[in-house]
C-alpha cells in the first residue's frame, strides 16, 4: 500500500510567480486535505477535497486554489505570489469524511516551496 | 471556533525515561477527535494516536498513550520508555464533526531526548 506521495520535494519560486503543488492520495482514499505551515507554527487548513468537490476552505485569499482528479490526486496552486507564502505544504487524505478514527488524515512529506 | 493550545514550547528529557507532552483544547461540540502528530526534522506528519470524544477508555499505541480527560478539556500524550529517535516537534490536533474534516493544530513542542 502506497502512502501519500507530494511532487515537487523543495521549490524556488520568486514574487509574482504562479506555482503548482501535486499530491497522490493513499490508496483508497477520497478525500484530500491541505494545510500551509510557516516555520515555526503549526499547519493551517487551506481546503479539503471529497471526490473531486471542494468540501471546506480555510481563511485563504481565492489566488488559492485547487482541484481534485477522479483518481483522487490533488493540485494545489498559488497565484501572484508573495513572501508570506514561503511555508511547508502539506497534503493529507483520509479515507472519507465523517469522524471517528476510520477517517484519520495520513501526510505526505510536504513541499517546501520558498518565495524570493 | 475551536483552539488548541500547547504550553510547551521545548522538553528535554533523558532516554528512558516517561514524557508527558501537554494539551488543552476548546470546542463547543459534543462529538470530535483529537489526535497527536509527530514531525521530525524531514517534515512529514506522522500519525501516533487517536481519541474519540466519546471514547470511555483512554488511547493506547504502543509506547504511546493519550490521557484524556474531558472535563478538563485536556489530551496529554506520554511516551513511556522515551528513545534518541523520539526527538522531533510533536502536534496535538483537533477535528470537529461535521462539514470540512479539517484539524486544527496547535502550535507544537518539541522534545528533545538526551543519551
Amino acid at each position: 500500500e502506497t502512502g501519500v506521495t507530494q511532487s515537487p520535494t523543495h521549490l524556488i519560486k520568486t514574487r509574482g510567480q504562479q506555482v503548482t503543488l501535486r499530491c497522490s492520495s493513499q490508496s483508497g482514499h477520497n478525500t484530500v486535505s491541505w494545510y500551509q505551515q510557516a516555520l515555526g507554527q503549526g499547519p493551517q487548513f487551506i481546503f479539503q477535497y471529497y471526490r473531486e468537490e471542494e468540501n471546506g476552505r480555510g481563511n485563504f485569499p481565492p489566488r488559492f486554489s485547487g482541484l481534485q482528479f477522479p483518481n483522487y490526486s490533488s493540485e494545489l496552486n498559488v497565484n501572484a505570489l508573495e513572501l508570506d507564502d514561503s511555508a511547508l505544504y502539506l497534503c493529507a487524505s483520509s479515507l472519507g469524511l465523517g469522524g471517528g478514527f476510520a477517517n484519520t488524515q495520513y501526510f505526505g512529506p510536504g513541499t517546501r516551496l520558498t518565495v524570493l | 471556533a475551536q483552539k488548541i493550545t500547547q504550553t510547551q514550547p521545548g522538553m528535554f528529557v533523558q532516554e528512558k525515561e516517561a514524557v508527558t507532552l501537554d494539551c488543552t483544547y476548546d470546542t463547543s461540540d459534543q462529538s470530535y477527535g483529537l489526535f497527536w502528530y509527530k514531525q521530525p526534522s524531514s517534515g512529514e506528519m506522522i500519525f501516533l494516536i487517536y481519541q474519540g470524544s466519546y471514547d470511555e477508555q483512554n488511547a493506547t499505541e504502543g509506547r504511546y498513550s493519550l490521557n484524556f480527560q474531558k472535563a478538563r478539556k485536556s489530551a496529554n500524550l506520554v511516551i513511556s520508555a522515551s528513545q534518541l529517535g523520539d526527538s522531533a516537534m510533536y502536534f496535538c490536533a483537533m477535528r470537529e464533526g461535521g462539514g470540512a474534516q479539517k484539524l486544527v493544530f496547535g502550535q507544537g513542542t518539541r522534545l528533545t531526548i538526551n543519551p
